[in-house]
């Protein structure tokens, strides 16, 4: 079946630094990718999509590039601020085998420092 | 416009008991999903409504476990005879359901259940 597989966290990093976080999958048909992020003590939120292959998502500073090839979603930021602290989440979406459930990664926390 | 509600938002009951929970979708969204966010299983779909229709219950854990939904709005997530493993945030979502799936699924703050 369909799945997502996200770097393991916590990923500590100082202000300003650029991040990274990897994303694979696996999926049959032609899936939405997502990425969610939940900051501390609040609900889901989108930050980004792409829909189709080659396609990237961008929002405050972060992007992503759907990449059929390598079949990944890699979260990027230039440079990060300590309000950017919160746990991400990769998500595939509408595969041929699912109904559009949402098939979420682990989720990786990101903690930045001052 | 107004979000995804969802009530109540916390929920202690002890072990056993039947708990309701509520999820109120963005107006006009076709499509309304049931998840659940515990610490050892991450974020676990468990059922999803195409209008009052639930061609997915694929990842309801139990029988003890129903939802229902009312004129392709409100949906009522029911748990029967609790247990302790059943602690966990319940989060609803819901999109327009107009792109086979891949649409933009909007979250609502969740209900944070415990089972004493």
């Amino acid at each position: 079946g369909d799945s997502v597989t996200q770097m393991e966290g916590p990923v500590t990093l100082s202000e300003e630094a650029f991040l990274t976080i990897n994303c694979t999958y696996t999926a049959t048909g032609y899936p939405s990718l997502f990425w969610y992020v939940q900051y501390p003590g609040e609900g889901l939120q989108l930050l980004l999509k792409a829909t189709k292959a080659d396609d990237k998502g961008s929002n405050k500073g972060f992007e992503a590039t759907y990449r059929k090839e390598t079949t990944s979603f890699h979260l990027e930021k230039g440079s990060v601020q300590v309000s950017d602290s919160a746990v991400y989440f990769c998500a595939l979406g509408g595969g041929r085998s699912n109904t559009g459930k949402l098939i979420f990664g682990q989720g990786t926390t990101l903690q930045v420092k001052p | 416009g107004a979000g995804v509600s969802q009530s109540p938002s916390n929920k202690v009951t002890e072990k056993g008991k039947d708990v309701e929970l509520r999820c109120d979708p963005i107006s006009g969204h076709t499509a309304l999903y049931w998840y659940r966010q515990s610490l050892g299983q991450g974020l676990e779909f468990l059922i999803y409504f195409q209008g009052n229709s639930a061609p997915d219950k694929s990842g309801l854990p139990s029988d003890r476990f129903s939802a229902e939904r009312t004129g392709g709005s409100v949906s009522t997530l029911t748990i029967q005879r609790t247990q302790q493993e059943d602690s966990a945030v319940y989060l609803c979502a819901s999109s327009l359901d107009l792109a086979g799936g891949r649409d933009t699924q909007y979250f609502g703050p969740g209900t944070r259940l415990t089972v004493l």
